[in-house]
């Protein structure tokens, strides 16, 4: 597959654990911050959005928490599964516009 | 319904020569994206495509050009290719009824520079 995580930090938990994973934004203007998974060989894939007047928002074993006190957003997953083995990204949007800023990314390893 | 599709998958160009990269959106995405992820620089932003115009653009030197077709296609062209170019280029379109950011990515086309 691609490899797109030869310099990202890593993030390396057992199977049942609950992972956090972590990021600092750029733009305090920025409406939506999202959170994107990249699998080896695909491209990143859409797992949670929360908009900036909100500071939680829960999905499918999926939260995300939003501080913009320090620009700081942070993804947890419950119950960390093989599957979710991946690199995650954060991403910032302006209401309006497709364009997507992303950071740089985490790369997670869930061991069996 | 087909997601993203990239063309090629694979490419190894020599410095000097231009490349022509093609992505299919989902049926109905009119909105085409294209993004240059590297391991240095991570997932940037080349440009959006809209009803075939150009509606934003990145950071990216003038040798960096695309375009939209009338079935929303796109094919992103790089020019006088540099070893620094070597990446993996991701298309991705949206939903015009859906969240503009929910991009949905194509496999990507890893172009290397030699």
């Amino acid at each position: 597959g691609e490899s797109v995580g030869l310099h990202l930090p890593t993030l390396s938990v057992q199977e049942g654990d609950n992972s956090i994973i972590n990021c600092a934004y750029s733009n305090s203007a920025s409406d939506y911050f999202i959170w994107y998974k990249q699998e080896s060989g695909k491209g990143p894939q859409f797992i949670i959005d929360i908009r900036s007047n909100m500071d939680k928002r829960q999905g499918q074993r999926v939260t995300v928490l939003l501080n913009k006190t320090v620009k700081h957003l942070s993804l947890q997953i419950a119950a960390t599964q093989p599957g979710d083995s991946a690199v995650y990204f954060c991403a910032e949007n302006m209401e309006g516009y497709s364009t997507l800023t992303f950071g740089k990314g985490t790369m997670l390893l869930v061991s069996p | 319904k087909a997601g993203v599709t990239q063309t090629p998958r694979y490419l190894i160009k020599t410095r000097g020569q231009q490349v022509t990269l093609s992505c299919s959106p989902i049926s109905g995405h009119r909105s085409v994206s294209w993004y240059q992820q590297t391991p240095g620089q991570g997932l940037q932003f080349l440009f959006e495509y809209f009803s075939e115009t150009q509606r934003n653009k990145g950071n990216f030197p003038g040798r960096f050009s695309g375009r939209q077709f009338s079935n929303s296609r796109s094919e992103m062209n790089v020019s006088t290719l540099e070893l620094g170019d070597s990446a993996l280029y991701l298309c991705a379109s949206s939903s015009p009824s859906g969240k503009l950011y929910e991009q949905y990515f194509g496999p990507g086309t890893r172009l290397t520079v030699t």
